[in-house]
């Protein structure tokens, strides 16, 4: 099955640890996107990639980090730097054509503990 | 920033009514696209239209854009409970891959 597949489902994490979202596509998509989600709230740009080993910084980058080493993997960290890191956190692909439409995971639900 | 701000930011209708979302943004945009999210779930694709297009259709979904004004509404005609998500406005801007959302619509359909 295509798709995009986001791991775990929910995190935990102490405050002052970095913590790493999976993202995972094999749509052959070229651009990856991470949003995060506030509750009640819209989406949120974080960082974004157009092509491998080429990521962009979104609206909200800071304490944040990614990786585009394989076409296929849009890792997140969320770093100890990120003073209020609960929240849901959405991870999308799309091809670089133009018009068309973003594919969204499931999402991950990260809660500092 | 937020490109595309939504409204209302709730709406509760009755089964068989219809639902209008609206969605303004503020810089020139090459599409604009409508999203639903059911609760605690990933986003799903409704529908997409070009900035050089004024009006789309899908099933029972209408999507208006007016780009004089910066907006756009998606109508939800007969609406049933299962509809029942936010709604979400998306753009993309022509020299940038960003794809920036809105906050939001939550509509209610009483069964």
């Amino acid at each position: 099955d295509g798709g995009i597949t986001q791991s775990p489902k929910y995190l935990f994490r102490k405050e002052g640890q970095n913590v790493t979202l999976s993202c995972e596509q094999n749509l052959n998509h070229d651009a990856m996107y991470w949003y995060r989600q506030d509750p009640g709230q819209g989406l949120r740009l974080i960082y974004y990639s157009q092509i491998v080993n080429d990521f962009q910084k979104g609206d909200i980058a800071e304490g944040y980090s990614v990786s585009r080493e394989k076409k296929e993997s849009f890792p997140l960290t969320v770093t100890s730097a990120q003073k209020n890191p609960t929240a849901f956190y959405l991870c999308a692909s799309r091809t670089n054509r133009d018009n068309t439409e973003a594919f969204f995971g499931q999402g991950t639900r990260l809660t500092v503990v | 920033s937020q490109q595309g701000e939504e409204d209302p930011q709730a709406l509760s209708i009755q089964e068989g009514e219809n639902a209008t979302m609206n969605c303004s943004y503020k810089t020139s945009i090459n599409n604009l696209q409508w999203y639903r999210q059911n609760s605690g779930r990933g986003l799903v694709h409704l529908i997409l239209i070009r900035s050089n297009e004024r009006e789309k259709h899908s099933g029972r979904l209408r999507v208006t854009l007016d780009t004089s004004k910066k907006s756009s509404s998606l109508l939800i005609t007969a609406s049933r409970a299962a509809d029942t998500a936010s709604y979400f406005c998306a753009t993309q801007t022509a020299s940038s891959y960003k794809l920036i959302f809105g906050s939001g619509t939550r509509l209610l359909v009483r069964p």
